[in-house]
This record gives C-alpha cells, structure tokens and sequence, in this order.
C-alpha cells in the first residue's frame, strides 16, 4: 500500500563507488522527483521527470544521471561518489507539476566514507 | 526568483501550549501554491497543507490552523494544544507557475520540539 517507495533506504559506501537508488511510485502520478537533504536538512530539488521526459534539471554535477523506465519509476544513479555526496536523497511524485501536491518516499540516507 | 523564509529554527515548548510557525515568501509569480510539510524524527516528509494564491481563506484541521495574508506574503501555520507527537521538523514551501515548472523551494524548516 506503500505509495512512493525508494530502496535501499540505508546506503554506505566507499569514495569512487558507483550506486544506485531506485523510486517507485503507485499513485497513478505523472510527475516524479529527486529531492536532496543535506546534513542542516535543507531540501533542494535535483530533477524532475514527466511522463518519463525530463523537465527540471538542477545545477547538479553529471555524476548524477536519473532514469526512468516509465512513469512510475525513477532511479537515481550516481559515479564516482564524493563525501559531499552524503546525505538524505527523497523521491517524490506528484499528478501534474506547479499546482499539485508532491509526495514523498521515506529517504535514502546515503554515507560516503 | 522565489524564495521561503522561516526564521525560527527552532521552538520548544510545554505540551499543551500554543506553537506558531512564521513562513514568509517571495515570488513574482500572481498565481502559485504554498505548502506545508512535516519531518518527525523518523525522517519521512508527510504532507499538511496545500493552499493556492487566490485562495487566502483560514484553514483549520483539528489542533493545526493555517493563516495566509497574501498582503504580507506569509503562511503561519498554528498548532494548539501541542503533544509530544507534534515534535517534528516543519517546512513550509513553495511552488509558482513561471518558475521552473513543479519545483517546491523549501524554507529551512523550524524545528518543534515539546516536552512533556
């Protein structure tokens, strides 16, 4: 019954690394998002995807690179991962864009060591 | 550019008081959409509110009120009566309709903590 779902929520790993954080949601939204928390819990978008287009591409460096294979899902894949990358990553999803309320996965707290 | 201010980072109170939460915006957007949210300490990001620019009508759910005064460009946000329950990070945000397009900007968030 879960409606936005990301895995893994914990991810630990070493400097250089590649992963990957995948998002799920079952609402019938249109509209999905990667939102990143840093360690004083500021919240800023990094992409959003529409019906599997993207639309919003933050200033986010291009070891970052989203995927989704269809609406319902939105991966976020990242190379070569830096200590600065370690924070809260929150997928999200909404029916449409401006006007619709987003909702968010629980987190992905991801620790590069 | 739109932006969220919540300048409280932090407020403890007794259980049972009154908490108010200040967000203040700025878009120059004439139609757009502010938003509350609430991160209790198990992290999740749980929706409150969703209140569109024509709409400046109070809201009342139970133990939380929201006041919108476009003429000051803010979005308090009451809770009364507070519990312990109610400690939790909340953000107030903002999305407009020329600004990139479904992009929530976040306040810093205003830490709520209640003691028994």
């Amino acid at each position: 019954d879960t409606a936005v779902s990301q895995t893994p929520k914990y991810l630990v790993t070493q400097m250089g690394n590649d992963k990957s954080i995948k998002c799920e949601q079952n609402l019938g939204h249109d509209t999905m998002y990667w939102y990143k928390q840093d360690s004083k819990k500021f919240l800023k978008i990094m992409f959003s995807y529409n019906n599997k287009e993207l639309i919003i591409n933050e200033t986010v460096p291009n070891r970052f690179s989203p995927k989704s294979p269809d609406k319902a899902h939105l991966n976020l894949h990242i190379n070569s991962l830096e200590l600065g990358d370690s924070a809260v990553y929150f997928c999200a999803s909404s029916q449409a864009g401006v006007s619709d309320t987003q909702y968010f996965g629980p987190g992905t707290r991801l620790t590069v060591l | 550019a739109q932006k969220v201010t919540q300048a409280q980072t932090e407020i403890s109170v007794v259980e049972k008081e009154d908490v108010t939460l200040d967000c203040v915006y700025e878009t120059r957007d004439t139609t757009y959409y502010l938003f509350w949210y609430k991160q209790p300490p198990s992290g999740e990001l749980v929706f409150l509110i969703r209140r569109n620019s024509f709409d400046e009508q109070n809201e009342i759910s139970g133990r939380y009120s929201w006041n919108f005064q476009k003429s000051t460009s803010s979005f308090n946000f009451t809770i009364t009566a507070s519990q312990v329950v109610d400690s939790a990070v909340y953000f107030c945000a903002l999305s407009g309709l020329t600004d990139s397009w479904g992009k929530l900007q976040f306040g810093a968030g205003t830490q709520v903590v209640v003691t028994p």
